[in-house]
């Protein structure tokens, strides 16, 4: 079974200011990585996912995360924060035949004027 | 447009007495799952279903039914529900369950039972 770390429950950043949000997994079999992002009052949407092949991969909006299997990780960073990304975000892993998909506990992103 | 839709979103109740959270999808797809969410934990899966006629309990399933007579439909159903059932809940739809198809969530349904 799959588990997923999320230490940070509340990040504040000023705007403008670069973010990280860490997730780290644990698993025995190969996995697919995912974030999703709630916004205030919203259901959780995919914002990026590794599935294989580069494992630096990105979202519209700016955000970026690597995956680093060396440390099972999966962080979640934008270099530059704007307040319309207050939201929480979840980092979650799934196994490839989708038997076990976990959620981190997630992470309150707060970004201040 | 492509959606997942719940009703309530919102629910206040009282324990024992027995009802029900829709979940509707317009996308055909085959695979609905049914979260709760509390703080510090994340979502925790309830119940899922891999196509009509075929449901499995998540990790959570204890206090709820559901039931999948109609590929767009997943109801959650609270016989008799209990103040630990207070949480937000939501519904999610994806083409298959393989790990690599994205999950569409509904708006959520908040339900407090007193």
């Amino acid at each position: 079974a799959q588990s997923v770390t999320q230490l940070d429950s509340q990040v504040p950043v000023f705007e403008e200011a670069p973010v990280e949000l860490r997730c780290n997994y644990s698993s025995s079999v190969s996995v697919y990585l995912f974030w999703y992002v709630q916004y205030p009052n919203q259901g959780l949407q995919l914002l990026l996912k590794y599935l294989s092949g580069s494992t630096l991969v990105e979202s519209i909006n700016g955000f970026e995360a690597e995956f680093n299997k060396s440390q099972t990780s999966f962080h979640l960073r934008k270099p530059s924060v704007h307040i319309s990304d207050t939201a929480e975000y979840f980092c979650a892993v799934s196994d490839l035949e989708g038997q076990n998909f976990v959620f981190g506990p997630g992470t309150r992103l707060s970004v201040l004027p | 447009e492509a959606q997942v839709t719940q009703n309530p979103r919102y629910l206040i109740t009282v324990t024992g007495k027995k009802l029900t959270v829709t979940c509707s999808q317009n996308m055909n797809h085959e695979y609905m799952s049914w979260y709760r969410q509390d703080p510090g934990l994340g979502l925790r899966q309830i119940y899922y279903s891999m196509n009509v006629e075929v449901t499995d309990k998540g990790d959570v399933p204890e206090g709820y039914k559901v039931s999948r007579k109609e590929k767009r439909n997943f109801p959650l159903i609270l016989e008799s529900p209990s103040p630990n059932q207070t949480s937000l809940y939501f519904c999610a739809s994806s083409l298959s369950r393989l790990g690599l198809d994205e999950q569409y969530f509904g708006p959520g349904t908040r339900l407090t039972v007193t």
